[in-house]
C-alpha cells in the first residue's frame, strides 16, 4: 500500500544550527508534499508545502526540496532557535488526487539553547 | 474565520459506550478528513467525506467505526463500543476541493483535536 518514511525520528541540534528531516513516498502519482508542524498537546499546522512541478520552495528560514525520480522530499530549517522545538510531520498525496494525504511517522525536533 | 472546530476536546468513556465526535469544517471547505493519533505516534489516515458522501474509507476498522457528513451540520466520527485501544487522539481536518492549489497555506487545515480516553 502507499507508504511515507521520514527519517530521523528524534533530532537534536544546536541553536543555530542547521536541521534536515528527509522523507521516501512510494506513489509515483503524488503531487503534493506538505510539512506540518504539531506542538505538544496542539493541532498539526502546515509549515511550508511543494508541488511536483517544483524542485525546491524557500520561505524566511525553511525550505523543502523534491526529488520526483527517487522519491525523495526534505525539509531544511536554517538558524535554528529554541521556538522550532516541535514534532515535524511530511506528507504526500495519494493516487494523483490531492485531496487523501499520507502522513510520515514524525521527527522529533529540540533545538538546544 | 473560525477554522476548523472539533468537540469536544476532551472526552472520557467507559468502556463499550458510544463516543461521538463533531467536526465544523472551515468555511468554503467542503472536504473533511479524519486522523487519529496515537501517543508519540504519526498521524493515521482513517475516512475522507464531501458532503453526504464518503470518498475514501479505507483507514477505518471494519467494525465499530462510522463517519458521516450530511448536507446540514458537522461531520461525526462514531464509534460504538469503545475499548481501551481507541483512546488516541482524533484530528478532524478540512480542506478546498483541491488542497495545495493557490497560495502557501490552502491545503488541509487541522482542528484542535478530540481527545479521547477510554476507561
Amino acid at each position: 500500500g502507499e507508504n511515507v518514511e521520514q527519517h530521523p525520528s528524534t533530532l537534536s541540534v544546536q541553536e543555530g544550527d542547521s536541521a534536515v528531516i528527509k522523507c521516501t513516498y512510494s506513489d509515483s502519482a503524488s503531487n503534493y508534499f506538505p510539512w506540518y508542524k504539531q506542538e505538544l498537546g496542539k493541532r498539526p499546522q502546515l509549515i511550508i508545502d511543494i508541488r511536483s512541478n517544483v524542485g525546491e520552495k524557500k520561505d524566511q528560514r525553511i525550505a523543502v526540496t523534491l526529488n520526483k525520480t527517487a522519491k525523495h522530499f526534505s525539509l531544511h530549517i536554517t538558524e535554528t532557535q529554541p521556538e522550532d522545538s516541535a514534532v515535524y510531520f511530511c506528507a504526500a498525496s495519494i493516487g494523483g488526487a490531492t485531496n487523501k494525504l499520507i502522513f510520515g511517522t514524525g521527527t522529533l525536533l529540540a533545538v538546544q539553547p | 474565520n473560525a477554522g476548523v472546530m472539533q468537540n469536544p476536546r476532551h472526552l472520557v468513556r467507559r468502556r463499550g459506550q458510544e463516543a461521538r465526535l463533531r467536526c465544523s469544517p472551515m468555511k468554503g471547505h467542503s472536504h473533511v478528513y479524519w486522523y487519529r493519533q496515537l501517543p508519540e505516534e504519526g498521524l493515521k489516515f482513517m475516512v475522507y467525506l464531501q458532503k453526504e458522501n464518503i470518498i475514501d474509507e479505507s483507514g477505518m476498522p471494519k467494525e465499530r467505526f462510522s463517519a458521516e457528513f450530511p448536507k446540514e451540520g458537522p461531520s461525526i466520527l462514531r464509534i460504538q463500543q469503545v475499548v481501551r485501544g481507541d483512546s488516541a487522539a482524533y484530528f478532524c481536518a478540512s480542506s478546498p476541493p483541491v488542497p495545495g492549489m493557490g497560495r502557501t497555506g490552502a491545503g488541509y487545515t487541522f482542528g484542535s483535536g478530540t481527545r479521547l480516553t477510554v476507561v
